[in-house]
């Protein structure tokens, strides 16, 4: 079946430095591909999307790139702050099944 | 706020008992979808139900099951608990029935269920 695997956690940064979260998706047709974020005490909010091969979702200085090839959509942002603390997941879908991987836990420290 | 509601936020009982988790999803969305997230699984599908009837089926175990009533909210049950069930259990909504295609699911903010 369908299957997201996404870089374990925890991520460790230092505010205003680069974020990259790696996420690859096995399916038989191509699904579309997003990124969820949670942060404590909440439910997972959709961050930013990708529907076809080579769309670039984005979305609070968050981008990822839906790469045909690779099914892949790495979750990239230039400069995290504190406040991207959360928990991020990965997940691809087609028809009725949203599919997600395990989570990351970012940790961003002042 | 999302406005997807789940109660109860907390819930804490014995082996072997039955819980009931409910789920009301946000004004105007036909799907319902249940989540169940723990620290070893992840976050796994359990079922979604659109407008009244079951869509599609995830790794739901025998022993629990679902429904969605007319008026759209949902109900997870949950019986003859094992303590591996404990787990955080989300509530998701969307329009359509292939919200997944949109990716538009909105989540609830979870109900904690501790099995001792």
């Amino acid at each position: 079946g369908d299957s997201v695997t996404q870089m374990e956690g925890p991520v460790t940064l230092s505010e205003e430095a680069f974020l990259t979260i790696n996420c690859t998706y096995t399916a038989t047709g191509y699904p579309s591909l997003f990124w969820y974020v949670q942060y404590p005490g909440e439910g997972l909010q959709l961050l930013l999307k990708a529907t076809k091969a080579d769309d670039k979702g984005s979305n609070k200085g968050f981008e990822a790139t839906y790469r045909k090839e690779t099914t892949s959509f790495h979750l990239e942002k230039g400069s995290v702050q504190v406040s991207d603390s959360a928990v991020y997941f990965c997940g691809g879908g087609a028809g009725n099944m949203l599919t997600f991987g395990g989570g990351t836990r970012l940790m961003v420290k002042p | 706020d999302s406005g997807v509601t789940q109660t109860p936020k907390h819930l804490i009982t014995a082996t072997g008992q039955r819980v009931t988790l409910r789920c009301s999803p946000r004004s105007g969305d036909l799907s319902v979808y249940w989540y169940q997230q723990s620290l070893d699984q992840g976050l796994q599908f359990l079922i979604q139900y659109y407008n009244g009837e079951e869509r599609a089926k995830g790794n739901i175990l025998e022993r629990f099951s679902a429904q969605q009533f007319p008026d759209l909210h949902s109900e997870l049950n949950l019986s003859s608990l094992e303590l591996g069930d404990s787990a955080l259990y989300f509530c998701a909504s969307s329009v359509a029935s292939a919200g997944v295609k949109t990716g538009e699911l909105f989540f609830g903010e979870g109900s904690r269920l501790t099995v001792l």
